[in-house]
């Protein structure tokens, strides 16, 4: 049950898009279309974003969307706002009915 | 849809705690639960799950053996049995409900979490 690979931090300045990757192997990201994306602000709880690689979770803004191609599934964050500084953490279905999040990327808007 | 976890606070290494999720605003028996726990400034890591009926259990190697899920859909509730507890269980303990009725797949809810901590 080893994490996620994600990028420690991405930057962006408003307006622009960002991508923030999500590495597995076969046994997680590139076995299954179960990967889920959460944001997560200071002392709040994470948020839903995306289920099932690419769905948005309920009232989040059309300007998340989720890909996925081979073992890296991948957050694109266009438009991006102040409000979208935050941690972001991906999670993915496992092998033997387990479940491995990242190691979480930080979002800093500049 | 609201998630309330209760159950969290001190206890010393080897000892015990129960922690409960209770839900509302939605059809508990339908959807598969789970607890994912963070340790301060970490990410979450998911700890244990359970299917819609609760015929199916799913530990994390971490806690395979001192942890024990369950859930009581007459009672639209959720348990963590945690015993042997060790230091590195200190964390947040969120509950949090599956878009799948049976295996753990990604979660649409989560609640605001209780605290464990561990220490003597």
């Amino acid at each position: 049950q080893s994490a996620l690979t994600q990028p420690a931090s991405v930057s962006g300045s408003p307006g622009q898009s960002i991508t923030i990757s999500c590495t597995g192997t076969s046994s997680d990201v590139g076995g299954y279309d179960y990967v889920s994306w959460y944001q997560q602000h200071p002392g709040k709880a994470p948020k839903p974003m995306i289920y099932d690689v690419s769905n948005r979770a309920s009232g989040v803004s059309n300007r998340f969307s989720g890909s996925k191609s081979g073992n890296t599934a991948s957050l694109t964050i266009s438009g991006l706002q102040a409000e979208d500084e935050a941690d972001y953490y991906c999670s993915s279905y496992a092998n033997s009915n387990t479940l491995v999040f990242g190691g979480g990327t930080t979002v800093t808007v500049l | 849809v609201q998630l309330v976890e209760s159950g969290g606070g001190l206890v010393q290494p080897g000892g015990s705690l129960r922690l409960y999720c209770a839900a509302s605003g939605f059809t508990f028996s339908t959807f598969a639960m789970s607890w994912v726990r963070q340790a301060p400034g970490k990410g979450p890591e998911w700890v244990s799950g359970i299917s819609n009926s609760g015929s199916n259990t799913y530990y994390a190697d971490s806690v395979k053996g001192r942890f024990t899920i369950s859930r009581d859909n007459s009672k639209d509730t959720l348990y963590l049995q945690m015993n042997s507890l060790r230091a590195e269980d200190t964390a947040v303990y969120y509950c949090a409900s599956d878009v799948d009725m049976v295996k753990v797949r990604g979660f649409d809810y989560w609640g605001h979490g209780t605290l464990v901590t561990v220490s003597s």
